[in-house]
């Protein structure tokens, strides 16, 4: 088994303070890294797709960054507000064609 | 607008019976998945298939096959149902280094 890991588990952030969370992935056989949201009672919908050393990705507030040398991805949340509150999942794409999710990072914004 | 269509929203099958979970995309994507989501667990990676006919086990095969005869259905079969296999199903489909689309999820008791 290939294991993606994701940490922490889960946050608590004061609304307007800024956050990140990280993602480590096996860098054999990589190829892509995704990041999604999941709102309780929704599907995940995607924030990124990232196949590049070094790449940095932004959507508003929120950016990523992608280090596949070393197996690992950051997701930061700047000025987190009550509606950034959801389960980030990061997931990595291998050459078999498999997809691996991490089991998620929890945020919870505080007003 | 709808992609990724799971045939059921709620299941509730008994000890034994056989389970077939139906998900059909509308995208022309090759590659198709099927997820368990557990509390505490996140998306737990149970086959998946990269072409018509063509199948994977991923991390958690075991009491559980795969059927996908037409690009578009990729259908998840639960031979003998037990308890331990309750539990919230999703579909996926991608195109390699895209975005994943989801089903809405199958929530599956078995009494």
């Amino acid at each position: 088994i290939l294991n993606v890991e994701q940490s922490p588990q889960s946050l608590h952030v004061q609304e307007g303070d800024s956050t990140n969370f990280t993602c480590s992935f096996p860098s054999s056989n990589f190829y892509a890294l995704h990041w999604y949201r999941w709102e309780t009672a929704k599907s995940p919908e995607a924030l990124f797709v990232m196949t590049l050393n070094g790449d940095e990705k932004k959507k508003g507030r929120i950016s990523a960054t992608l280090n596949t040398k070393e197996g690992y991805s950051y997701l930061y949340i700047k000025g987190s507000q009550p509606e950034d509150s959801a389960t980030y999942l990061c997931a990595s794409e291998f050459n078999d064609y498999k997809l691996s999710f991490g089991a998620g990072t929890t945020v919870t914004v505080r007003a | 607008d709808v992609k990724v269509t799971q045939s059921s929203r709620y299941l509730v099958k008994r000890t034994g019976e056989k389970v077939f979970l139906e998900c059909v995309q509308d995208m022309d994507h090759e590659n198709m998945f099927w997820y368990r989501q557990d509390p505490g667990l996140g998306l737990r990676l149970i086959y998946f298939s990269y072409d018509v006919k063509m199948k994977e086990k991923g991390d958690i095969p075991e009491g559980y096959s795969v059927s996908r005869e037409k690009k578009e259905r990729f259908s998840l079969i639960l031979e003998s149902a037990s308890t331990n296999q309750t539990s919230m199903y999703l579909c996926a489909s991608i195109s390699r280094r895209t975005e994943a689309f989801f089903g809405q999820g199958t929530r599956l008791t078995v009494v």
